[in-house]
């Protein structure tokens, strides 16, 4: 079954420490990326990425990070959270970037919330 | 970068009525699709429009595209319980380098 898996679905954590949301597509997909999703803000695109070692910034880059050192993983790192990175994380893969009218697929989402 | 953007941001109907929403983006685009959402889940593809097509039907839902205003509507018929959800739209753009975008959605809420 074609599925994007994130983990882990729901966290609470403190301002300040370290963590990695996972991200796993098993579609041998090129393109992955990383939404946010805020009431009223609707689905904003943090960081995406072409292909193996291949990253670039979406429109809300500031204070995340990602790698792709493998075609189905794609990390997103919170090097120190901070309770305006409370929101509800979505990793996606699509076939590639450039060819018109790929589907994007969707994880089911992570909630994060820093306190 | 350009987006998509749904109207009305909120609809309630009853079941078995009509549901519209309406997409209205900036600049040309390759493709529209629209996504559905139900609450706090990931989104699911239901349907994509070509810049060259005019309409398209996938069971219940019907979609629209007006290259000239610049709008795309989705008709869902015949609303049942189920289809209540939050509905994006999502554009490209003809050059292909530019990340597909999403609007903020409209959320539809259909009463049994």
């Amino acid at each position: 079954e074609a599925q994007v898996t994130q983990n882990p679905r729901y966290l609470i954590t403190v301002t300040g420490k370290k963590l990695t949301v996972t991200c796993s597509q098993n579609m041998n997909h090129e393109y992955m990326s990383w939404y946010r999703q805020d009431p009223g803000l609707g689905l904003r695109q943090i960081y995406y990425s072409m292909n193996v070692e291949v990253t670039d910034k979406g429109d809300v880059p500031e204070g995340y990070k990602v790698s792709r050192k493998e075609k189905r993983n794609f990390p997103l790192i919170l090097e120190s959270p901070s309770p305006n990175q409370t929101s509800l994380y979505f990793c996606a893969s699509s076939l590639d970037r450039y060819t018109s009218g790929n589907t994007i697929y969707f994880g089911e989402g992570s909630w994060l919330t820093v306190v | 970068s350009q987006q998509g953007e749904e109207d009305p941001q909120a609809l309630s109907i009853q079941e078995g009525e009509n549901a519209t929403m309406n997409c209205s983006y900036k600049t040309s685009i390759n493709n529209l699709q629209w996504y559905r959402q139900n609450s706090g889940r990931g989104l699911v593809h239901l349907i994509l429009i070509r810049s060259n097509e005019r309409e398209k039907h996938s069971g219940r839902l019907r979609v629209t595209l007006d290259t000239s205003k610049k709008s795309s509507s989705l008709l869902i018929t015949a609303s049942r319980a189920a289809d209540t959800a939050s509905y994006f739209c999502a554009t490209d753009a003809p050059s292909g380098n530019t990340p597909l975008v999403f609007g903020k959605g409209t959320r539809l809420s259909v009463i049994a």
